[in-house]
């Protein structure tokens, strides 16, 4: 298993805004994902952290609106950039092993 | 593209009965299946994976079956109990590997 720490747990931000939300794991891996939770919603996959490399975004999802940084094989970023109405929603860190998920406890922004 | 889809309902059912709920997909074969739990305002945690060479597969109380020709999982809580209230998320694995799309999720209550 793996054990994830989110920060911030939870933001009020202004419109045209940008926040980091920062995911700390215990151990080394390999794959960490980024999700987003829109309210009533399920999860969407933003993107995927590579160390060493530019993330790998999903359809929908761009470098310019969600940057990532991914220094080393416990810790990833995630920037939410010029933020709108539109943008809030849980941002859910997680990362992979041996198939199954193993996520934060996320990140709720509240952009006004 | 994928499409998951779970009981869109609300699932209500007294203790102790057994609480069967549904994930249909399409255009696409997945070669593993899983079940997660969330609870308001946490993150989801994994519950069950099943491979596509897997008819069935349980886990204490739970039970989860996976039909690649109907392209269907059930997912069984036998003895339910009020505990067991929650959203249950459905999730295929996308190549090449290691990301999961998840279906929107069906809320399940356990009244006593």
């Amino acid at each position: 298993s793996a054990v994830i720490s989110q920060k911030p747990s939870r933001d009020i931000c202004q419109r045209g805004t940008s926040l980091t939300i920062q995911c700390q794991v215990d151990s080394q891996v390999t794959m960490m994902f980024w999700y987003r939770q829109q309210p009533g919603q399920s999860l969407t996959l933003i993107a995927t952290a590579n160390q060493g490399s530019e993330a790998t975004y999903e359809s929908g999802f761009v470098i310019d609106k969600f940057p990532i940084s991914r220094p080393n094989l416990t810790f990833s970023t995630l920037t939410v950039s010029n933020m709108s109405p539109e943008d809030s929603s849980i941002y859910l860190c997680s990362v992979a092993n041996t198939g199954e998920l193993f996520f934060g406890e996320g990140s709720r922004l509240t952009v006004l | 593209s994928q499409k998951i889809e779970q009981n869109s309902e609300a699932l209500n059912i007294q203790e102790g009965k057994t609480a069967t709920l549904t994930c249909n997909y399409t255009n696409y074969s997945p070669a593993y299946l899983q079940w997660y739990r969330q609870d308001p305002g946490r993150g989801p945690v994994f519950l069950l994976l099943i491979r596509e060479n897997e008819k069935e597969k349980r886990k204490e109380r739970l039970k989860v079956t996976f039909d690649t020709t109907l392209k269907q999982s059930l997912f069984h809580i036998t003895a339910s109990q009020p505990a067991d209230s929650a959203t249950y998320l459905c999730a295929l694995d996308l190549p090449p590997g290691g990301k999961l799309i998840f279906g929107q999720g069906t809320e399940l209550s356990v009244k006593p």
